[in-house]
């Protein structure tokens, strides 16, 4: 699976839209774009997932470049309870390998 | 759905004992995996299974571990004998199907202490 980058760490207000970026200089055509979260003390949770298009689902929007080098998760109104790591995956379209890779993802502090 | 079962959440152990974590997958799932995360390394799978039969166990960093899926509704990994390195959180997830658009679903994790 190519690789990622996320910054480790990003800040945000409560009840304010949050973005959190992602880098994959090095995707394929095949690759999907997934995005997990893991909570304090909880297992890692399924956020969103896309291809090439844009996709909005009820926990975020997945926004995606043309080129597919990048990607930006966006949350619209950050509440307490998003504070999490977010993991930002690329997966083979078809799956060759069946696991999730995770990298070191980005811790999102949210702020009352 | 209960979602992914697993047990127990907590367990503290002393070096050179047996432990046996346990996960129960959610219903209808064919693929189960067993990850273990740790500051150092992060989340990194051990092995996975599909239709209870052991694909990619290239994970598994030891001898010491050994995995079982029994049945559809069952696994287990254990560890014998335990170390103090084997402290971590593990995490066991199924999917219906691998693709790349499949999601995994997580269970809470067992905390292991080895002391």
């Amino acid at each position: 699976d190519a690789k990622t980058t996320q910054p480790n760490s990003m800040e945000s207000n409560e009840e304010e839209p949050v973005h959190l970026p992602c880098n994959h200089s090095t995707i394929s055509g095949t690759d999907y774009i997934h995005w997990y979260r893991q909570l304090p003390s909880q297992g890692p949770e399924y956020v969103i997932h896309g291809l090439t298009s844009n996709v909005n689902n009820r926990m975020a929007s997945l926004a995606i470049a043309e080129d597919r080098k990048s990607s930006t998760l966006i949350l619209h109104r950050a509440t307490l309870r998003d504070a999490a790591v977010y993991y930002c995956i690329l997966r083979d379209y078809g799956g060759s390998q069946g696991n999730l890779i995770f990298g070191k993802g980005t811790k999102l502090s949210v702020k009352p | 759905d209960a979602g992914v079962i697993q047990s127990p959440r907590h367990e503290v152990t002393e070096m050179g004992q047996e432990v046996t974590l346990r996960c129960k997958p959610i219903s209808g799932h064919d693929y189960l995996f067993w990850y273990r995360q740790t500051m150092m390394r992060g989340l990194e799978l051990l092995i996975y299974f599909n239709n209870n039969v052991p694909i990619d166990d290239s994970g598994m960093p030891e001898d010491r571990f050994s995995a079982k899926m029994p049945n559809a509704s069952f696994s287990t990994l254990k560890i014998q004998p335990s170390e103090p390195r084997d402290s971590a959180v593990y995490f066991c997830a199924s999917s219906l199907g691998r693709g790349s658009y499949n999601e995994q679903f997580f269970g809470p994790g067992t905390r292991l202490t080895v002391l």
